[in-house]
């Protein structure tokens, strides 16, 4: 079935450095794709979003990067900070539908 | 922005018992709420859609008669984990949508940590 998921269960960054977590997507009949965090113990927070029909967005410290080629999502924190310490998921929503479907996810630890 | 306030945050149950949880939309209304569980160290994993005056549409290995899902009002939807059990212990969030800004206003609850004993 149709599934998102990721290359990297943990990453480990010094502080003031730039992370970057990876998702692999299989539906390509997705359109949509959010990448979100989640703290422990809480829902998880909107970070940024991509359209399929864009390679590219930055937000405030964040950018997102799709290859539709080869089904890839990335997101990039520069100068990653304590406060980034968290989970992060990639989802995808489907072409008309409203289902969001998460990816496995990625724990962010940020050493000061 | 768009709030979505669920509760209670925490509740421990006997098993056998039946455990109600809220999902509001505080500032605005919502046709089409999402119901997830989340286990330790997992993604969440989207459990059924709940539509404003019809019935939930739940994803397939989900148990319709176990996981009640009544969502009577554009502003409210709750799901009643019934006859519960310790391997229904989880982290029950929900998410609902307001329509428009980023990620369609798509936003999610605070998650509700049931245990059952």
């Amino acid at each position: 079935g149709e599934s998102v998921g990721l290359h990297l269960p943990t990453l480990s960054v010094q502080e003031g450095d730039n992370s970057i977590i990876n998702c692999a997507y299989s539906n390509s009949a997705s359109d949509y794709f959010i990448w979100y965090k989640q703290e422990s113990g809480k829902g998880p927070q909107f970070i940024i979003d991509i359209r399929s029909n864009m390679d590219k967005r930055q937000g405030q410290r964040v950018t997102v990067l799709l290859n539709k080629t080869v089904k890839h999502l990335s997101l990039q924190i520069a100068a990653t900070q304590p406060g980034d310490s968290a989970v992060y998921f990639c989802a995808e929503r489907g072409t008309g539908g409203f289902k969001t479907i998460f990816g496995a996810g990625t724990r962010l630890f940020v050493k000061a | 922005g768009a709030v979505v306030s669920q509760h209670p945050s925490r509740v421990i149950c006997k098993s056998g018992t039946s455990v109600k949880i809220e999902c509001r939309s505080l500032d605005f209304q919502a046709t089409t709420m999402f119901w997830y569980r989340q286990f330790p160290k997992q993604s969440l994993m989207l459990m059924a859609t709940s539509n404003e005056g019809s019935k939930a549409t739940y994803e397939q290995g989900v148990e319709k008669d176990k996981f009640l899902i009544n969502h009577a009002s554009l502003t409210l939807s709750t799901l009643t984990v019934t006859s519960a059990h310790p391997e229904d212990s989880s982290f029950y969030i929900c998410s609902a949508s307001s329509g428009t800004g980023d990620n369609y206003g798509y936003t999610f609850g605070s998650g509700t940590r049931l245990t059952v004993v």
